[in-house]
């Protein structure tokens, strides 16, 4: 079975600073999903970035970028200019690309980010 | 806004009661998924189904049932409420349920037990 492990439960960082969430995962397949979701304290689960396990180019979204080690099974979050925004639950996730039934999402237990003004 | 509709927001019960959580999936979207968010236990799979069928079962419960109607809208039933059953519910749906297309996340209803 798969397994997602977040290291940090909490982090803090300065605003305008730059911050990395890490983020191991475990799994027997070659080709799946990484995510990367927020939860800001209005509890929604917003998608941040994805990266393809297929692809060896990290994945990067304006402010955040990955850095997907596909050997160590490693996928970190690199925030950049952290804005107070951005203070919320990061939680790491992980999905089979076969074709469904089994395309569950499987969730690593979060990182609470603090935004420090 | 995800366009993925769940209803009700809040829900207070107490122990021993039923409850039946709604989930209205974006438009056109035909796989919708029911996720469990605990304090202890982060957010885990519960059960999906597709155009109307059972495709995959998670961590529920036997006191737990879904189903999902014609209209595509889906229903999560809980009985014999325990204490420990309060958690954030959420509900996701994708297009076909195939892992390349992105699950959009509702904004979950709050279970509290009493």
């Amino acid at each position: 079975a798969q397994t997602v492990t977040q290291s940090q439960p909490e982090m803090s960082v300065q605003e305008a600073e730059t911050v990395t969430l890490s983020c191991t995962y475990d799994t027997s397949e070659s080709d799946y999903y990484l995510f990367w979701y927020k939860q800001p304290p209005s509890r929604q689960m917003i998608l941040v970035i994805r990266q393809e396990a297929y692809k060896q180019q990290n994945a990067t979204e304006n402010r955040f970028s990955v850095n997907f080690q596909k050997a160590a099974k490693s996928f970190s979050l690199k925030i950049s200019d952290s804005q107070l925004g951005d203070a919320a639950m990061y939680f790491c996730a992980y999905r089979s690309a076969r074709s469904f039934p089994d395309d569950k999402i499987i969730f690593g237990k979060g990182t609470r980010l603090h935004i420090l003004p | 806004d995800s366009g993925v509709t769940q209803t009700p927001k809040h829900l207070i019960t107490a122990t021993g009661q039923r409850v039946t959580l709604r989930c209205s999936p974006r438009s056109g979207d035909l796989s919708v998924y029911w996720y469990q968010q605990s304090l202890d236990q982060g957010l885990q799979f519960l059960i999906q189904y597709y155009n109307g069928e059972e495709r995959a079962k998670g961590n529920i419960l036997e006191r737990f049932s879904a189903q999902q109607f014609p209209d595509l809208h889906s229903e999560l039933n809980l009985s014999s409420l325990e204490l420990g059953d309060s958690a954030l519910y959420f509900c996701a749906s994708s297009y076909r349920g195939a892992s390349n297309q992105p699950q959009h996340f509702g904004d979950g209803t709050r279970l509290s037990i009493l």
